[in-house]
């Protein structure tokens, strides 16, 4: 089993331009959520997908969205990207309503 | 919303005990949970509380008070490899289902 997968691992760009992040889910699970991580704080909440919708959504704003695929794989999309978008791009996944959520290595997103 | 406070540094001596307290305020709830996360990693599911009273796991045990909106994580035998980060997380209910929402987390020393 390979676990929850993302990619890129690391990924440079440039203000206004848009990023597109990628997660695989660990098998087996349904529900994938993605979380900002900045440095030494916890993980922010961004959204949640599940059957291929959006059902729950963090303090972000409307540049960031976001797809569940029928294979139950995700993409986050930020658009005009800020230098404060610079951060850990988390993906979580689980069985749905279960207690545990298992992570991916994450996206290192710098946006110079 | 939701609001998770625990201290964001605790120093301790190798081979000792250490507590890390977490409370927390949050519109919906159905429990409590511990992740670690060293320095470049993913976090990592520790344990998880629904109920009040203390959860043993080999070293680490967690303790739930529903009544005060408080838990915590206890380490014995403290480990150089336990230096890490440690978020307390409440699986909030939401809209139609649940998200789990992160504290900031509390940086471990130990000490030799």
């Amino acid at each position: 089993d390979a676990g929850v997968t993302q990619s890129p691992t690391h990924l440079i760009k440039t203000r206004g331009q848009q990023v597109t992040l990628r997660c695989s889910p660990k098998s087996g699970h349904d529900t994938v959520s993605w979380y900002q991580q900045a440095l030494g704080q916890g993980p922010q909440f961004i959204f949640q997908y599940y059957e291929e919708e959006e059902r729950q959504r963090g303090n972000f704003p409307d540049r960031f969205s976001g797809h569940q695929f029928p294979n139950y794989s995700s993409e986050l999309n930020v658009n005009a990207l800020l230098l404060g978008d610079s951060a850990l791009y988390l993906c979580a996944s689980r069985e749905y309503m279960n207690t545990e959520a298992f992570f991916g290595q994450g996206t290192r997103l710098t946006v110079v | 919303g939701q609001s998770l406070e625990q201290p964001s540094e605790v120093t301790a001596v190798e081979g000792a005990i250490v507590q890390i307290n977490c409370t927390y305020q949050t519109s919906g709830f159905y429990g409590l949970s511990w992740y670690q996360q060293h320095d470049g990693g993913a976090p990592t599911f520790l344990s998880y509380n629904a109920l009040d009273g203390l959860e043993e796991t080999g070293r680490f045990s967690s303790f739930l008070s529903r009544s005060d909106s408080y838990g915590y994580l206890l380490l014995q035998e403290l480990q150089m490899k336990d230096s890490a980060s440690y978020f307390c997380a409440v699986r909030d209910e939401g809209r139609r289902d649940d998200k789990i929402i992160f504290g900031k987390g509390t940086r471990l020393h130990i000490l030799p």
